[in-house]
This record gives C-alpha cells, sequence and structure tokens, in this order.
C-alpha cells in the first residue's frame, strides 16, 4: 500500500493563479482531512470528508475550496493564491474516529 | 471549542537523559488524544493514542505518555533520549462524528551528543 500521497510536492505560484492540490489514499478510508502548516501554528484543519460526496469547512477554509468525487481523492484547489497561503499543506486519512490520522509527505507551496 | 496547549517551543536533552513534552487540552467530553512526531520535511508520524482505558499508554520508539483528567494532560515522556529522537512533536485532541483533530504548536526537540 502506498498510504497517502500528494501531488505535487513542490509548487510556485504567482499572486492570483489557480492550482489544485490532490491527496490520494488507498486504505478504503472514510474521512480526508486538508491541514496546513505555518511556522508556530502547528496543523489547522482547511476542510475535510466524512465521505464521499461530502466536504465541510474547518477552522480556515476562506479562500479555498475542496471536492471528494471519488472516496480515495480529495482535491484541494486555490482559485486565486495570494501570499498568506504560502505554507505546507497536508492531506491525511482515517477509518473512523477510534482510528488514528494518516498523513501525506506534504506539499511546500510559495506564492510570490 | 477544543483546544492544545504546548507550552515548550523548544527542549534541549543530552541524549541518554529523560525527557517530558508537555500536553494540555481542552475539550468539553472524553477526549481522544494523540502524540505525533515530524522530522524535518517530512509528514507527521503517529506516537502512541489513548481512547479509553488504561490511562499510561506505551507507543512507538520507546515513548509513553500519561492521561490525567483531573489535569487535562496528556504529556509524553520518554526514560533515555536518543540523537535520532531530534524532531518537532505535536500533540492532538479530537472526537466526535467527524472526528477532527486540533493540534497544539508543536515542540522541538534538539539532542545534544
Amino acid at each position: 500500500n502506498a498510504g497517502v500521497t500528494q501531488t505535487p510536492k513542490f509548487r510556485v505560484l504567482k499572486t492570483g493563479q489557480s492550482m489544485t492540490l490532490l491527496c490520494a489514499q488507498d486504505m478504503n478510508h472514510e474521512y480526508m482531512y486538508w491541514y496546513r502548516q505555518d511556522p508556530g501554528m502547528g496543523l489547522r484543519l482547511i476542510h475535510y470528508s466524512v465521505g464521499e460526496g461530502t466536504t465541510a469547512k474547518g477552522e480556515v477554509p476562506d479562500g479555498y475550496n475542496v471536492s471528494r468525487l471519488k472516496k480515495q481523492n480529495f482535491l484541494l484547489g486555490l482559485e486565486s493564491a495570494a501570499p498568506s497561503q504560502t505554507s505546507v499543506y497536508f492531506c491525511a486519512s482515517r477509518n473512523g474516529p477510534l482510528y488514528e490520522q494518516y498523513f501525506g509527505p506534504g506539499t511546500r507551496l510559495t506564492v510570490t | 471549542a477544543q483546544s492544545v496547549t504546548q507550552p515548550d517551543i523548544h527542549i534541549t536533552v543530552s541524549e541518554g537523559a529523560s525527557l517530558e513534552l508537555r500536553c494540555n487540552y481542552s475539550y468539553g467530553a472524553t477526549p481522544y488524544l494523540f502524540w505525533y512526531v515530524q522530522s524535518p520535511g517530512q509528514g507527521l508520524q503517529l506516537l502512541l493514542k489513548y481512547f479509553s482505558g488504561d490511562t499510561l499508554v506505551q507507543g512507538i520508539k520507546g515513548f509513553e505518555a500519561e492521561f490525567k483528567r483531573s489535569q487535562s494532560s496528556f504529556n509524553l515522556r520518554k526514560p533515555s533520549v536518543h540523537w535520532s529522537d531530534a524532531a518537532e512533536y505535536f500533540c492532538a485532541v479530537g472526537g466526535g462524528t467527524a472526528s477532527k483533530l486540533t493540534f497544539g504548536t508543536g515542540t522541538r526537540l534538539q539532542v545534544t551528543l
């Protein structure tokens, strides 16, 4: 099993550009999450999904959209990137409330 | 609202010394508690978790943590630190149907030889 994979690993965007980050998991997990990690702030939840076709807002959702059209994939979109969205983005998945979250390796995004 | 406080931003210990990383949480119901470790440039790896039962939980790499409900704490300990333990450590609390986790801001551990 590959576990949780994220594409791409690195990306540089100019302000106003758009992009989509892809998260894929091969563990048949129901729950998937997108976090951002910034120095001194830990991980903050952007959006999450409790099943195929469902999404919900987390702690810091502004400027991001998500979709979960297939159970194994969770996409994070930035429609108009801003320098404040420079961060490391982590995807995670889990099988339910009594299970740990498994994390992907992260995507380092820089917006200039 | 749930929250996690890790009061120590940075800790330095000598190799072979004991370690305790502090974690205090706020949660309205019975919490699910986790400790994750992150090496530089890597994702997060689970060290241990507490859901219920024995309040002293054992994890990987020789780590353990003790849940103290009266103190709202879940401190991480290791009797003898190895140089390879140098990393950032995150405490997290969660629960509920959506299983959302709230993370602390992390403690960076430096190990001197």
